[in-house]
């Protein structure tokens, strides 16, 4: 089945400064790919999504691009706030057409005023 | 409001217990999830009902027993809790089976369980 291997934390940033969290996969085809977020307390909630090559997702000021040629779909942010700290998480389907996720292990992200 | 409500939020108990933990949702959903999330943040999927069918088990112990009364809602029943099952639990719901794994899961709060 598919697979996805994201960078691990924790990540520790001053306010306003820019974001990358790598995350590649392998797959069969060319899978929906999603980024979660997990805040302290709470459960995960969708961040951003793709649902096909070079799409790009957005939100909040995070974004990512799914990008075939290198399997990755790395999250960025230009300038973070405190309210980012949380939990990431990148995943997609354990197989083509399958509702069933696989998520990667979390990158926990701190940023301090 | 809620649209994944999970009860209780917090479970404390004995060793060898057994304990349910029950989980809501408001979306008009298909399908729901429970999920574990361990110590370290690593969340992995246990089982996944499709209109009150069972669709996804995974390597579960059969101590771990899901309970769909009607589509809205997703119980899990625990029989003789054991140490390594504290963690925390979560329910997520995502609309049908049809979209190609293109759906959003929409998850629950959680429930902290402690096997003292």
């Amino acid at each position: 089945g598919n697979s996805v291997t994201q960078m691990e934390g924790p990540v520790t940033l001053s306010e306003e400064a820019f974001l990358t969290i790598n995350c590649t996969y392998t797959a069969t085809g060319y899978p929906s790919l999603f980024w979660y977020v997990q805040y302290p307390g709470e459960g995960l909630q969708l961040l951003l999504k793709a649902t096909k090559a070079d799409d790009k997702g957005s939100n909040k000021g995070f974004e990512a691009t799914y990008r075939k040629e290198t399997t990755s779909f790395h999250l960025e942010k230009g300038s973070v706030q405190v309210s980012d700290s949380a939990v990431y998480f990148c995943a997609l389907p354990t197989q083509g057409g399958s509702e069933k996720l696989v998520f990667g292990k979390g990158t926990k992200l701190t940023v301090n005023p | 409001d809620t649209a994944v409500s999970q009860t209780p939020k917090y479970l404390v108990t004995q060793m060898g217990n057994d304990k349910s933990i029950k989980c809501e949702q408001n979306l008009g959903h298909d399908t729901m999830y429970w999920y574990k999330q361990d110590s370290k943040k690593f969340l992995k999927i246990m089982f996944s009902y499709n209109n009150k069918e069972l669709i996804i088990n995974e390597t579960v112990p059969n101590r771990f027993s899901p309970k769909s009364p009607d589509k809205a809602h997703l119980n899990l029943h625990i029989n003789s809790l054991e140490l390594g099952d504290s963690a925390v639990y979560f329910c997520a719901s995502s609309q049908d089976l049809a979209s190609g794994g293109r759906n959003t899961q929409y998850f629950g709060p959680g429930t902290r369980l402690t096997v003292l």
